[in-house]
């Protein structure tokens, strides 16, 4: 079935460094998503792209539907960065896949 | 970010009983999808509606639950008869449309059930 493996798992980041999430499709997607749980539990939403890349502040992500991946990268990390990133893509009927979720911790 | 409501944010039962979460979505959304996140963050599509149409529903939910999305009401998910592993965080998402080119959802908070 339609899946989608995100990486890593846990990220530990220190504040003013910078990486890359990546999430891979067994699919074709038509469109993904991205959020970060926050403290409080709530999914907040970082991204929607049905193509190419966005960009807002120090995050950026890409999305390839043809080579079916996504990737989230976060530049100059800060502590509030912290929290569990999660991609979610459509893969067509409705139907919508998770990622895993990533765990990031961003340390002074 | 997003203004969906969900209530209650915390839920207990027993075993047995009737678990009932309800959410509203945003204002001019009509599709909405309910999914339980277990303890190890995955997702599990549950139900989704169109207005107050069901447009799927996974096999457990259409045994298990009662949902409904009246008009002029807040939707709601309703487990009949609650079980151990039931106890998830059930989360509520609306979207502005389907089909097209968007399908962006929008999440509440979520409601965390603990069946004992």
């Amino acid at each position: 079935g339609d899946q989608v493996e995100q990486s890593p798992s846990a990220l530990s980041l220190h504040e003013g460094t910078g990486s890359a999430l990546r999430c891979n499709f067994t699919t074709t997607m038509r469109a993904v998503q991205w959020f970060r749980k926050n403290s409080r539990g709530s999914l907040i939403n970082l991204f929607y792209l049905a193509s190419g890349t966005k960009e807002n502040g120090r995050l950026k992500s890409a999305f390839d539907s043809k080579e079916r991946y996504s990737t989230l990268h976060i530049r100059d990390a800060q502590l509030e960065d912290s929290g569990t990133y999660f991609c979610a893509a459509e893969a067509g009927g409705y139907k919508v896949v998770f990622g895993s979720g990533t765990r990031l911790l961003v340390s002074p | 970010n997003s203004k969906v409501i969900q209530t209650p944010r915390y839920l207990v039962k027993g075993q047995g009983q009737k678990a009932k979460m309800r959410c509203i979505p945003e204002k001019g959304h009509p599709v909405v999808f309910w999914y339980q996140q277990n303890k190890n963050n995955e997702f599990k599509f549950l139900i989704n509606f169109q207005n107050q149409e069901v447009l799927q529903q996974i096999d457990m939910t259409e045994k298990r639950f009662s949902a409904e999305c009246p008009s002029n009401s807040p939707c709601s998910l309703e487990i009949q008869s609650s079980e151990a592993g039931d106890s998830a965080l059930y989360l509520c998402a609306s979207r502005p449309r389907l089909g097209g080119s968007s399908y962006e959802q929008y999440f509440g908070p979520g409601t965390r059930l603990t069946v004992l």
